[in-house]
């Protein structure tokens, strides 16, 4: 079984910039596809961008793709996420998500990783 | 980008009835990659199907999947208490993923 955990929850100034980190272990994840997934407070899931640490390219959605880096160590088995030029639009719930495959899914998720954003 | 719209907003039920969420892509979903998650208040999302019509590991044969191309159905056949939850639908087809913006399925 696939455990993922994610580093804590941070505050942080508008302006700045905020990395969320991802380990797993139990998988194969240089195979695997890690999903970074964002839910603000009492929104809906909205997908920021991908990776799979075999190919090393990440793929960014457009709403995203000037501000967020999305890297994977393979020595590690660990994901970073990070965002720059925070605003308060930004605070939210960050997940990773893990999918075994491309077919099959999101089957494993962090346990998410609350960024405040406040002057 | 693939746009989803899930309907209803929110539907009201009660545990032992049927509900039908629907999901419609804007533009056809390649490979039919179609996935379905459920949300507890909070709790990360969990999978429930995956290929429009599989049952992740784990979860019980009440929860149906089906549609291609546009359009997706997920079906509870039988509402038991723990199923009152937010669902979301998301594509995995096109190099960008997409969500839905969820159906809050409410006690009636």
């Amino acid at each position: 079984q696939v455990q993922v955990v994610q580093s804590g929850a941070e505050v942080k100034k508008p302006g700045s910039s905020v990395k969320v980190s991802c380990k797993t272990s139990g998988g194969t994840f240089s195979n695997s596809i890690i999903s970074w997934v964002r839910q603000a407070p009492g929104q809906g899931l909205e997908w920021m961008g991908r990776i799979v640490p075999i190919v090393e390219v990440p793929l960014y959605t457009h709403k995203f793709q000037d501000r967020v880096t999305i890297t994977a160590d393979k020595s590690t088995d660990t994901a970073y996420m990070e965002l720059s030029s925070l605003t308060s639009d930004d605070t939210a719930i960050y997940y990773c998500a893990i999918s075994r495959n491309s077919w099959y899914g999101s089957d494993n998720w962090g346990q998410g990783t609350l960024v405040t954003v406040s002057s | 980008e693939i746009v989803l719209t899930q309907s209803p907003g929110t539907l009201s039920l009660s545990a032992g009835e049927r509900a039908t969420l629907s999901c419609r892509a804007s533009q056809r979903v390649s490979g039919n990659y179609l996935a379905w998650y459920q949300q507890k208040p909070g709790q990360a999302p969990k999978l429930l199907i995956y290929g429009a019509s599989s049952r992740a590991t784990g979860i019980p044969d009440r929860f149906r999947g089906s549609g291609s191309g546009t359009d997706f159905i997920l079906t509870i056949s039988s509402l038991e208490p723990e199923d009152f939850a937010v669902y979301y639908c998301q594509q995995y087809g096109d190099s960008l993923y997409t969500f839905g913006q969820g159906t809050k399925l409410e006690i009636k």
